[in-house]
This record gives C-alpha cells, sequence and structure tokens, in this order.
C-alpha cells in the first residue's frame, strides 16, 4: 500500500507571496492532519480535516488554511507568506478520527521563505 | 495547555548500551500515547502505541515503552542499541475525543557510536 505523499517536497518563496501545499493519504485513510516542523518548536498542530469538514484547528493565525476534497486529498495554502513560516510541513493521515488512530506521516515539503 | 516535555534533547550512547528516554505530559483526561523516530534523511516512523490494557507496550526494533498514569510519564526503553538506532524521537499524546490533535515533544536526537 502506498504511503502518504506530499508534493512538492522543496519549495522557495518570497515574503508576501502565497504557497498551497499538496497531500494525499494512504487508500481508505479519511483524515488529514498538518502539522509544522521547526528546530525550536518541534512539531505543531495545524489542523485535520475529516470526510472533508476541519475537525481541528491548532493555534495558527488565519493565513494558514485548509482543505479537503471527496477523495480525503488534501491541500494547505499560506497565504501572505512571512519568513518565520519556513519549515517543514508534515501531513499525516489516518483511518478516523478521535485520538484512537495511529497517524502516518508523508515525507513533507520544505518550505522556504526569503 | 497540554504539553508534552522531552527531558533528554540529545543521547550519545556506544553499542550495546541500554537507553532510556523520557517523557512527561500534561493533559487531565484520557490520552493515547505514541512514540515516533525520524532516522536521517527519512520520515517520521510510529515506533509503538499505547491505548490500554498492559501499561508495558512493544514495539518495533526491540523498543518498549511503560505508561505510568500517576507519573504522567511513558518512557522509552531498549536493553542495547545498534548504530542503526541513531536517529531523533519524538513523544506524542493523542486527547481522545480531540480529533487527531497530537501533542509532540520537542524530541530527543540519539547518536549511537559504533
Amino acid at each position: 500500500k502506498a504511503g502518504v505523499t506530499q508534493t512538492p517536497r522543496y519549495l522557495i518563496k518570497t515574503r508576501g507571496q502565497q504557497v498551497t501545499l499538496s497531500c494525499s493519504p494512504i487508500s481508505g485513510h479519511r483524515s488529514v492532519s498538518w502539522y509544522q516542523q521547526t528546530p525550536g518548536q518541534g512539531l505543531q498542530f495545524l489542523f485535520e480535516y475529516f470526510s472533508e469538514t476541519q475537525r481541528n484547528k491548532g493555534n495558527f493565525p488565519g493565513r494558514f488554511s485548509g482543505r479537503q476534497f471527496s477523495n480525503s486529498r488534501s491541500e494547505m495554502n499560506v497565504s501572505t507568506l512571512e519568513l518565520g513560516d519556513s519549515a517543514l510541513y508534515l501531513c499525516a493521515s489516518s483511518m478516523g478520527t478521535g485520538g484512537s488512530y495511529e497517524q502516518y506521516f508523508g515525507p513533507g515539503t520544505r518550505l522556504t521563505v526569503t | 495547555a497540554q504539553s508534552v516535555s522531552q527531558h533528554n534533547h540529545h543521547v550519545i550512547l556506544s553499542e550495546a548500551a541500554s537507553l532510556e528516554l523520557g517523557c512527561n505530559y500534561s493533559y487531565g483526561g484520557t490520552v493515547n500515547l505514541f512514540w515516533y523516530v525520524q532516522y536521517p534523511g527519512q520520515h517520521l516512523q510510529l515506533l509503538l502505541k499505547y491505548f490500554s490494557g498492559d501499561p508495558l507496550v512493544k514495539g518495533i526494533k526491540g523498543f518498549e515503552a511503560e505508561f505510568i498514569k500517576s507519573k504522567f510519564s511513558f518512557n522509552l526503553r531498549k536493553p542495547s542499541v545498534q548504530w542503526s538506532d541513531t536517529a531523533e524521537y519524538f513523544c506524542a499524546v493523542g486527547p481522545l475525543n480531540t480529533g487527531n490533535q497530537f501533542y509532540f515533544g520537542t524530541g530527543t536526537s540519539l547518536t549511537v557510536i559504533p
């Protein structure tokens, strides 16, 4: 079974621009969560989508948004990029939601904002 | 606020030494507990998980962890480490009934010297 895939793997953007990252979950998984990983803060939860609905949102500004499609693929968007948004963005999928399902992580998208 | 603490940030061991990585969390409700590992250049992988039952859980590659509810701890152990265990280890807490919003520790970097 194919794992979680994320595209693109690397991105370089300029301050003020916007970016869209994509995540394809494992086949049959309906929940997709997004995390931001930085050396200083570790992994921080951004949001979770389950059956095309946002279930939870972490403590991030409204510039960070996402959506999920009917095939469970998910995208996250960051508008008006800031230098501090440089990070590894991880997508994780699981069969269900509610904290009782293990999450499977993708390789991440490395975003660099200059 | 929920938090996960990993007290050891960097650990260096010789091969065959025993390993114990500490993890403490603060959360008042019922949680599921996880240890993830990130090998150099690879994505996060699940090492082991605790949902309920026997507080001593065994994972892949000879790792085990013990849940001590009274201490809010979930320490990771391995009797004899190998060079291939060099990686970053993350403890994660998944509160029940809050979707898949996992809280991660900041990670412990383990270096095993041959």
